[in-house]
C-alpha cells in the first residue's frame, strides 16, 4: 500500500510569490492535515479537510489556504511568501474523523523562500 | 489551549543501552492520546507508540514503551536495548479526543544518538 505523497520534495520561491503543495493520501484515508515545520516555531498545526470540508484550523494567516478533492487528495497555498514561511510542510492523512488517533506522515515538501 | 513540554533538547547513548526520554504536557481534558513520533534524517515523521488516556495499562511496541502517569500529565518513552537506527528526533504529541478538536500538538523534540 503505498503511503503519503507529497510533491514537490523540494522548491525555492521568492518573497511575494505564491506556492502551491500538493499531498495524496493513503489509499481509503479521507482526512488530510498540514503542518509546518521550522527550527523556531517547531511542529505545528496548519488546517484538516476531510469529505473536501476544512474541519479544523490553526493559527495561521488567511494567506496559507488549503483545499481537499473528490478523491481525497489535498493542495495547501501559500499566497505572498514571506522569509517566516520558509519550512517544511508535513501532510498527513488517516481515515476519517473517528478518531483512532493515528496519523500517517508523508515525507515534506521543503519550502525555500529567498 | 493544551502544551507539550520536552525538557532534553539532545541526548545521546551507547548501542545496546536504555535511555528515556521525557514528556510533560498540560490539558484540561480528561480523555485524550499521547504519541511519541521519530523523524530521522530522512524527515518522515514515523509513529513509534500510542497511548490513550482512558487506558492505565503502558502501551508497548517491541523495545518501545512508555510510562504515562495521568495524574502527573508525565508521558516518557523508554528505548531498550537500542539500536543505530533509532537515531532520530523524537517528538511528544498530543491530541484531544474531543470531535473536531483532533489536532497533534507537539514538543519541541529531542535529538537522540546512538554511540557505535
Amino acid at each position: 500500500k503505498a503511503g503519503v505523497t507529497q510533491t514537490p520534495r523540494y522548491l525555492i520561491k521568492t518573497r511575494g510569490q505564491q506556492v502551491t503543495l500538493s499531498c495524496s493520501p493513503i489509499s481509503g484515508h479521507r482526512s488530510v492535515s498540514w503542518y509546518q515545520q521550522t527550527p523556531g516555531q517547531g511542529l505545528q498545526f496548519l488546517f484538516e479537510y476531510f469529505s473536501e470540508t476544512q474541519r479544523n484550523k490553526g493559527n495561521f494567516p488567511g494567506r496559507f489556504s488549503g483545499r481537499q478533492f473528490s478523491n481525497s487528495r489535498s493542495e495547501m497555498n501559500v499566497s505572498t511568501l514571506e522569509l517566516g514561511d520558509s519550512a517544511l510542510y508535513l501532510c498527513a492523512s488517516r481515515t476519517g474523523p473517528a478518531n483512532t488517533g493515528e496519523l500517517f506522515f508523508g515525507e515534506g515538501s521543503r519550502l525555500t523562500v529567498l | 489551549a493544551q502544551t507539550v513540554t520536552q525538557s532534553q533538547p539532545e541526548m545521546s547513548v551507547q548501542e545496546a543501552e536504555t535511555v528515556t526520554l521525557s514528556c510533560t504536557y498540560d490539558t484540561s481534558e480528561s480523555n485524550y492520546y499521547l504519541f511519541w513520533y521519530k523523524q530521522p534524517p530522512s524527515r518522515q515523521m514515523i509513529l513509534v507508540i500510542r497511548q490513550e488516556a482512558y487506558k492505565q495499562q503502558n502501551a508497548t511496541e517491541n523495545r518501545f514503551s512508555v510510562n504515562f502517569q495521568k495524574a502527573a500529565k508525565s508521558f516518557s518513552l523508554k528505548i531498550s536495548d537500542s539500536q543505530l537506527g533509532d537515531t532520530a528526533m523524537y517528538f511528544c504529541a498530543f491530541m484531544s479526543s474531543n470531535f473536531g478538536n483532533e489536532k497533534l500538538t507537539f514538543g519541541t523534540g529531542t535529538r537522540l544518538t546512538i554511540i557505535p
